[in-house]
């Protein structure tokens, strides 16, 4: 969806090393939402941001919401083979309906 | 079981022929949603049911889709002639309040059905 970029589309990072991945909004949000997709598990709540500069961490993830830029960031620490996956961001948009405008995802490989 | 299931979560089906996909969302969720997610692509949101009903069904692609749910459980994907674009994962969450305006509520999400037209 336009409304929603993740970037980069696709990431491949050394273990051990941290890595940082983006999801903008074209429109204001009401919440943010992070989830991992791997193959066969479904997806997996991660977290959920709603106020600007709110900030989340599980585990090794973290994850901020920038209200005025409108953009969340997800962090991760010391990559481990564990968070490879596809990392799918959801947005509430103030003038959406019932339903979250999801981001593209971002594939994350990691390097042994 | 203690998560959404789905089922099948394989289906290889030959053009024109009519699908149901099912899922079984968790206990007393009154919130479920149904996603399509094409290769390499993100969520496309097809439609969402409060209880029994459906306030938005604003994404379903065509009037070959429909979805129905029953005793604020079960939900069904129904597609009519198939095609092959509608090859793609269908994903069903399910949440204890609507996700939207809400706040801190998750989705959980079942496997998805795997839905293959030849």
């Amino acid at each position: 969806s336009q409304e929603l970029e993740q970037s980069p589309q696709s990431l491949i990072v050394q273990e051990g090393k941290n890595l940082t991945i983006n999801c903008t909004s074209s429109k204001t949000l009401y919440g943010l939402y992070w989830y991992k997709q791997k193959y066969g598990e479904g997806l997996i709540f991660l977290m959920m941001l709603q106020k600007g500069g709110e900030e989340k961490s599980h585990e090794k993830i973290t994850a901020k919401l920038d209200e005025k830029k409108q953009q969340s960031s997800l962090h991760i620490t010391a990559s481990q083979p564990s968070h490879a996956g596809i990392y799918l961001c959801g947005a509430d948009l103030m003038d959406s309906n019932y339903q979250l405008i999801w981001g593209a995802g971002t594939k994350l490989i990691i390097k042994p | 079981g203690a998560g959404v299931s789905q089922s099948p979560s394989n289906k290889v089906t030959e053009k024109g022929k009519d699908v149901e996909l099912r899922c079984d969302p968790i206990s007393g969720h009154t919130a479920l949603y149904w996603y399509r997610q094409r290769l390499g692509q993100g969520l496309e949101f097809l439609i969402y049911f409060q209880g029994n009903s459906a306030p938005d069904k604003s994404g379903l692609p065509s009037d070959r889709f429909s979805a129905e749910r029953t005793g604020e459980s079960v939900s069904t994907l129904t597609i009519q002639r198939t095609q092959q674009e509608d090859s793609a994962v269908y994903l069903c969450a399910s949440s204890p309040q609507p996700l939207y305006r809400t706040g801190n509520t998750e989705a959980f999400f079942g496997q998805g059905t795997r839905l293959t037209v030849v």
